[in-house]
Formats: structure tokens, sequence, C-alpha cells
């Protein structure tokens, strides 16, 4: 069955500008979750998506939003990027339940 | 708030070696999570314990839950070069997963 899908895989964008990530889950995984993956902080939470309600919010500002849609895809926007906000952004899936979660192969953001 | 404490963080180790990957975590929770991460690569569950004295094994790579202590171990036998990667477990709180800062294992041939 197909994975997880990010897109896209690679971005460069300029302080300022902002820029919306998609995961696309595997078919019946109606939770995704989005990580931040830094070399200094690791793995943070951003938040967490099922069924088009956020039902969980990890402590990042404003600026980091996200939604659900219908089919579960779910997509995030940063605005106004900063040169910390270049890592790695990894979404996960999951059925629901006590179930594990898959990982897409992640966006890797540069801020320049 | 719930926290995740791996040790150690970084390891190095022979090939043909034992070593044991320790996870403790803050509060009461009823999963826990290992994956596996190469670099510059995203994270590949390796198992999901759900039960207290659950145990899991894949290979030269073993898992276990005691939730009473809050602790999870991964236990590698007989190292091979191949299981060089970083390790995260992980809990859930609320379905907010909560990662331990990752071990990062370096096999020596």
């Amino acid at each position: 069955k197909a994975g997880v899908t990010q897109t896209p895989r690679y971005l460069i964008k300029t302080r300022g500008q902002q820029v919306t990530l998609s995961c696309s889950p595997i078919s019946g995984h109606r939770s995704v979750s989005w990580y931040q993956q830094t070399p200094g902080q690791g793995l943070q939470f951003l938040f967490e998506y099922f069924s088009e309600t956020q039902r969980n919010k990890g402590n990042f500002p404003g600026r980091f939003s996200g939604r659900q849609f219908s089919n579960s895809r779910s997509e995030m926007n940063v605005s106004t990027l900063e040169l910390g906000d270049s890592a790695l952004y990894l979404c996960a899936t999951s059925p629901g339940g006590r179930r594990g979660y898959t990982f897409g192969s992640g966006t890797r953001l540069t801020v320049v | 708030e719930l926290k995740v404490e791996q040790n150690p963080l970084f390891l190095s180790m022979q090939e043909g070696k034992n070593y044991t990957i320790y996870c403790n975590y803050s509060t009461t929770s009823d999963r826990l999570y290992w994956y596996r991460q190469d670099p510059g690569k995203s994270l590949e569950s390796l198992f999901v314990l759900l039960s207290n004295g659950a145990v899991k094994q894949e290979g030269r790579l073993m898992a276990s839950l005691d939730t009473k202590a809050r602790l999870s171990t991964l236990h590698i036998t007989a190292a091979v070069h191949d299981l060089s990667a970083t390790y995260f477990c992980a809990t859930t709180l609320d379905d907010k997963i909560i990662f331990g800062k990752g071990t990062r294992l370096h096999i020596l041939p």
C-alpha cells in the first residue's frame, strides 16, 4: 500500500515569506500529526488533526498553523519565516486508537 | 508535562557486542514506540508496545516495556554495522507523541 506522502521534499525560502507543506496519509488513516526536527531541539510536536479537527497543539507561535481536509490530507503553513524555522518537517499518520504512527519522508525547509 | 528521557545519547560499540538503550518517561502512558532514523531520512517504526510486560523482537533488536517503572528498553544483540542509526523512543499523552532526544548508535567493524 502507498505510504505517507509529503510534498515538497525540499524547499528554500527567504525570511519573511510564507510556506505551505502537504501531507497525504495512508488510506484509512484519519489522524495526522506534524513534527519539527532540528539538531538542537530534536523532534517537537506541532499539532495533530483527526477528522478535520485540531485535537492537540504544541508550543509553537501562531505563525505555525495547519488544517486537515475531508480526505484526511493535511497542510501546515508557516508565515513570516525566520531563520530558526529551518528544519525537517515530518508528518505522521495513524488510523487512530492505540495503533502506531507511520512517518512520511519529510520536507526539508531552509530559510535564508 | 510528559517527559521522555533516553540514555545513553551516544553509543559507540564494537560489532558482535550486546548493549541496551534505556527509555524513561514521566507520566502514565499505555503505549511506547521505538523508531529508527538513518541520517537525512525519516523515522521507521520498529516496535509498538501496548501493555506492561510486553516484549517484542525483530532480528537483533528486542524491546520491552515496564509500565510500573515507566521504563522501556531496546536491547541489541550481537551488533552489526547495519544497525548504526539514531534510535528514538516515544510515548503519547492525549494523542500527542513525545519523543526522547534519541540515541545515536555507531557500530564499529
